[in-house]
């Protein structure tokens, strides 16, 4: 079965330093990995996705993020913060070689930036 | 162009009374999902459909839920006899191509908010 863990339910950055949000996946088979934010009393929006091209990947706003096989790790990153990230952030798995594409979600991370 | 949209917005209910929330996709996507999100908790998939055909409905907790898509355009997902646990926030999401395509981004409704007293 397919799973992400979120290591921070909770990270807060000043802002202009870097973001730093943890994900874990574990899954059976060459995954599609997605993080998306939610902002509040907002929908949920795509920030970047892992298909099994490049191993470093580029979404909106300054986010990227790295898949790492050896270390099971889709870890998002961005080098400096805005008072605009602050949201809750979601690491997503999806077993795409099963024929769907349904979304396995962690926990979520909320993303506070100090002034 | 318009989202995904959902109504209500927000359901507050009596248990052991039906709901009925629906969800229309953009124009023209072929998928379509449901999810439920609890509070402090991501969402959790309920079922999907391609066109009309319900393809998957294994995250559905009981048999108190369903959903239906007759025409492969607008869905409803329909919760019988609710309970409090039934609480949470329903979300639904469509893409534009099924999921052997290479376009299956899922954007998501804002979703509805049911309260059950």
């Amino acid at each position: 079965a397919q799973s992400v863990t979120q290591l921070d339910s909770h990270v807060s950055v000043s802002e202009g330093t870097p973001v730093l949000l943890r994900c874990n996946y574990s899954s059976s088979y060459s995954p599609s990995l997605f993080w998306y934010v939610q902002h509040p009393n907002k929908g949920l929006q795509l920030l970047l996705k892992y298909t099994s091209a490049a191993t470093l990947v580029k979404g909106i706003n300054g986010f990227e993020a790295e898949f790492k096989k050896s270390e099971t790790s889709f870890h998002l990153t961005k080098p400096s913060a805005h008072m605009s990230d602050a949201a809750e952030y979601f690491c997503v798995v999806s077993d795409s070689n099963f024929g769907n594409e349904k979304l396995t979600f962690g926990t979520g991370t909320r993303l506070t930036i100090i002034p | 162009g318009a989202g995904v949209s959902q109504s209500p917005r927000y359901k507050v209910t009596k248990r052991g009374q039906d709901v009925a929330l629906r969800c229309d996709p953009i124009s023209g996507h072929v998928s379509l999902y449901w999810y439920r999100q609890a509070l402090g908790q991501g969402p959790e998939f309920l079922t999907y459909f391609n066109y009309e055909a319900q393809q998957d409905k294994s995250g559905l907790p009981n048999d108190r839920f369903s959903a239906e898509r007759p025409e492969g355009s607008i869905s409803t997902l329909t919760i019988q006899r609710t309970e409090q646990r039934d609480s949470a926030m329903y979300r639904c999401a469509s893409s534009l191509v099924g999921p052997a395509g290479g376009n299956n981004e899922q954007f998501f409704g804002p979703g509805t908010r049911l309260t059950v007293l």
